[in-house]
């Protein structure tokens, strides 16, 4: 099946820092990938939508200065946090789906700490 | 917009079956999945359903879709101790349109 992985897998900043997450299909070109923000004991909260090639689309609520979104191939997208505070503490999860294909395939996630 | 609901906690006894449940209210679905997500971990796809299927079995997985009702079900049969984890249920209206997830429901085995 498609793989995608996520990179790094954990990370631990200090507060004001900056971090970049990448998600990568392994396997297929992904068209669309879509990043989603776990808070614990919670389910997933789509942040954007990425399209290969144009900006991406964030949902209401999510600061795109803050989170900086980039879809610059079809096998690779990056979410930058940036100047990260302690409340950006969270679970990152994408997710990626070709235009072939009638689902999405998800990154194992990035365990993000701000202390 | 969508909707997936789904209880919240699940306690069953090792050995019992396990029926977790979610309803959604997209009518234009096109899969239905359950995904597992083990403390620490990301999320695991243990299944899916395509939306013009009533039921798939896979293993101890069984899924059954009522689409009538918008009601989908996940039976694990012969539940151990690490089939403990969160269950979301999600629902798919096309490839480039993001999943909707329910909140997921903990499910504890007992010894």
């Amino acid at each position: 099946g498609a793989v995608v992985s996520q990179h790094p897998s954990r990370v631990i900043c200090k507060s004001g820092t900056s971090v970049k997450i990448e998600c990568r299909s392994l396997d297929f070109q992904a068209t669309t990938m879509f990043w989603y923000r776990q808070f614990p004991k919670q389910s997933l909260m789509l942040m954007a939508t990425s399209n290969e090639g144009s900006k991406a689309t964030y949902e209401q609520g999510v600061e795109k200065d803050k989170f900086l979104i980039n879809h610059a191939s079809l096998t690779l997208s990056t979410l930058t946090v940036t100047s990260a505070h302690p409340e950006d503490s969270s679970f990152y999860i994408c997710s990626a789906s070709s235009s072939a294909r009638e689902t999405q395939y998800f990154g194992p996630g990035t365990r993000l700490l701000v202390l | 917009g969508e909707d997936v609901e789904q209880s919240l906690f699940l306690s069953v006894r090792e050995g019992d079956s396990s029926v977790i449940n979610c309803t959604y209210t997209d009518s234009s679905s096109t899969y239905l999945y359950w995904y597992k997500q083990e403390p620490g971990a990301g999320l695991q796809l243990l299944t899916y359903i395509f939306s013009n299927m009533d039921m798939k079995q896979d293993q101890r997985l069984t899924v059954l879709l009522n689409k009538k009702d918008k009601h989908l079900s996940l039976r694990i049969a012969d539940t151990q101790t690490g089939d403990s984890a969160i269950y979301f249920c999600a629902d798919l209206n096309s490839g480039n349109t993001p999943l909707v997830f329910g909140k997921g429901t903990r499910l504890s085995v007992i010894a």
